[in-house]
């Protein structure tokens, strides 16, 4: 139990589905993140939330759109996607967005395996 | 540009010691972070490194040079469980005190009998 929960742990859909990804985590943390992880390539920032608000937008396309709720939950909603945006999608959460010189570790979830056919 | 670079695969037989190598080139310095990935699992942080030398912990040390832009994770009498991928990421400051972690590939170890 990482304390960082997604779901479901593999989705398969069509270019033109519409589906969501969910994360919940239970540390009592205020930021949390989406990070792309494709074979053979880095892990990707996507979005960042800090206490409900998004303060970073690393030029995802419009397909994907995040939603933070409260600042226990993070949804990824996705439409209309392509196939190379198969990947690993992993979210995590820290106490807060990181002071100079502290160690501000991110917690990871088991990620979703999603493929788009 | 960013940029962390680290080997994609390693080999290294059990009880042995292995050293995992990170280079990098970020316009801001806040940190070096070492993350474990077991293959389908959660990457779960192994160190953190702000400043210059050496942090042990356990079975695990990571060294960080911020002249050199160069870390390392050693690891020590290597068990079969070790066999995982080992992400180098470094965390940017960049236009605020944003947690921004920039990952290399990962270092993909596996321990032989």
């Amino acid at each position: 139990e990482t304390g960082v929960t997604q779901t479901p742990r593999h989705l398969v859909m069509g270019m033109t589905n519409k589906k969501s990804l969910k994360c919940e985590q239970h540390l009592g943390h205020n930021a949390m993140y989406w990070y792309k992880q494709s074979a053979k390539k880095p892990l990707e920032l996507m979005f960042v939330y800090s206490l409900e608000e998004r303060v970073e937008n690393n030029s995802v396309p419009s397909r994907f759109s995040p939603e933070c709720p409260n600042s226990s939950h993070l949804f990824l909603h996705l439409h209309t996607l392509q196939p190379e945006d198969s990947a690993l999608y992993l979210c995590a959460s820290s106490q807060d967005l990181g002071q100079l010189g502290m160690n501000t570790e991110a917690f990871f979830g088991q990620g979703t395996r999603l493929t788009v056919v | 540009g960013q940029n962390i670079d680290q080997p994609t695969e390693m080999t290294a037989t059990e009880g042995a010691i292995v050293q995992i190598n990170c280079t990098y080139q970020t316009s801001g310095f806040n940190g070096l972070f070492w993350y474990q990935q077991h293959a389908g699992e959660a990457p779960t942080f192994l160190s953190y490194n702000v400043l210059d030398g050496l942090e042990e912990k356990g079975r695990f040390s990571s060294f960080l040079s911020r002249s050199k832009g160069y870390s390392y994770l050693l690891l020590k009498e290597l068990q079969m469980k070790d066999s995982a991928s080992y992400l180098c990421a470094v965390r940017d400051e960049g236009g605020g005190a944003t947690n921004k972690l920039i990952f290399g590939t990962g270092t993909l170890l596996a321990v032989q009998p």
